[in-house]
């Protein structure tokens, strides 16, 4: 399995507060991705980095900001929670960006209420 | 825009049987196609990875075919097993920095 942690595994907030999800790898890998997965919806791109500092925006960014300081560390801010951001969050990684295989993490369970 | 849907949204075979699982996608200009596993709960695996100038991948008893010009897709899993139950997704990367994801199947395997 590739080494991807995610953490926390589960959140629950309040609306209006902060959140902060991280995601580390082992794999040195250039790519890592940020997705929602919602009943419905499957599987959304949130944000996504090509490097260290190096961030871009996915199908359903807004509300969501990224950083990236290290290769190893992806790290994903709710700015201030909403309760339509309750959802399954997952970190991906990819050596090649389109064309290799993509490795996911656990997920973090984030409930807002 | 790019969409990925897949049928049947689920499946129910007995243990044995030979099943096919279909994706489809509207634009057929595609860079690659994965197929991925998801057990309850969990992350998702890749299973196969097509890229758009290959027709199939093969991984023990799975088997993955590709058809750009037709928009389609079909993963194929032979002598079906409990284990192997999960919901299979697929996913198409059309060039950009996304993959587009499918809905998945349900898979149920019986003894």
């Amino acid at each position: 399995d590739a080494g991807i942690t995610q953490s926390p595994r589960h959140k629950v907030t309040e609306t209006g507060t902060p959140v902060t999800l991280r995601c580390h790898q082992t794999e040195n890998h250039r790519y890592m991705y940020w997705y929602r997965q919602d009943p419905g919806h499957g599987l959304r791109l949130i944000h996504y980095s090509y490097g260290v500092k190096d961030t871009d925006k996915g199908e359903v960014s807004d509300g969501y900001s990224v950083s990236r300081s290290k290769t190893e560390d992806f790290l994903l801010t709710l700015e201030s929670a909403t309760s339509s951001q309750t959802s399954v969050y997952f970190c991906a990684i990819s050596e090649q960006q389109g064309n290799e295989k993509l490795f996911f993490g656990s997920g973090t369970q984030l409930s807002v209420l | 825009k790019q969409e990925v849907t897949q049928i049947p949204a689920a499946l129910s075979v007995p243990e044995g049987e030979n099943l096919v699982l279909n994706c489809s996608f509207t634009d057929s200009a595609i860079y690659n196609l994965q197929w991925f596993r998801q057990d309850p709960g969990k992350g998702l695996t890749s299973l196969l990875l097509i890229q758009s100038s290959q027709r199939e991948q093969t991984s023990g008893r799975l088997n993955a075919s590709l058809d750009k010009s037709s928009g389609r897709s079909t993963l194929y899993i032979a002598a079906s097993q409990p284990g192997d139950s999960a919901t299979y997704l697929c996913a198409v990367n059309d060039y950009g920095q996304n993959f587009v994801f499918g809905p998945g199947t349900r898979l149920s395997v019986l003894p």
